[in-house]
């Protein structure tokens, strides 16, 4: 059973402070790494996607790649109150395999 | 937004009825899968679609049947309802290429009463 393990959480931050998330996973063929991020009772969108070591930057997030420890995480900078959702990490194994295996998610709450 | 939608968005049922949830896209993505959501379970792949009339299943199939006549649409039935089928339900769709990206429609919240 190839897995996807995250923090249940909750994971609470003050405002402004730095959020950050874990996700790993047990299948060392996996390729592609995805960040989303699911408001309460709406559907995840999908917000970072990493597929080589090192760090991928898009605005005050950043994903972290590290194949050799089996480990990805997301960092949130200047935290807001509207990043209070829960993140949900999910990786595919590649070539001809387009599934995705979830991790049960983090819940992120940032305080005022 | 992805052109993905979901329907019903809602739908209350009684044990041992059919139901039949659909998923519409209007992209004419490859790649559509139906997903279900449970609290303590997280996201959980039910069967997916690589093409018109190719569909495999995924790790909760049982109970589930699913047909793409069409691109455009995917769907999801159920043919004899059961309590544990109360979820929420939802369709992602991945677009042709290598990113492996997906993306998810509204959902549907079904309640099997």
């Amino acid at each position: 059973q190839k897995e996807v393990e995250q923090n249940s959480g909750p994971l609470s931050v003050p405002e402004g402070a730095i959020a950050s998330l874990n996700c790993t996973y047990s299948d060392r063929v996996s390729q592609s790494f995805f960040w989303y991020r699911q408001y309460s009772g709406k559907s995840p969108e999908l917000i970072m996607s990493i597929y080589s070591n090192g760090d991928k930057e898009d605005g005050r997030f950043t994903a972290q790649l590290n194949k050799a420890s089996q480990y990805v995480s997301l960092l949130i900078r200047d935290s807001q109150p509207s990043d209070s959702a829960t993140y949900l990490c999910a990786v595919n194994r590649g070539g001809s395999n387009y599934k995705l295996t979830f991790g049960k998610g983090t819940l992120l709450t940032v305080n005022p | 937004d992805a052109g993905i939608t979901q329907s019903p968005r809602h739908k209350v049922t009684e044990t041992g009825t059919p139901v039949t949830l659909r998923c519409h896209q209007t992209e004419n993505h490859r790649y559509m899968y139906w997903y279900r959501q449970d609290p303590g379970h997280g996201l959980r792949l039910i069967h997916y679609s690589y093409g018109v009339k190719d569909t495999d299943k995924g790790e909760v199939s049982d109970g589930y049947s699913v047909s793409r006549s069409k691109t455009e649409d995917f769907l999801l039935t159920l043919e004899s309802a059961t309590s544990s089928q109360t979820s929420v339900y939802f369709c992602a769709i991945s677009p042709s290429g290598l990113s492996y990206e997906q993306y998810f429609g509204p959902g549907t919240r079904l309640t099997v009463t």
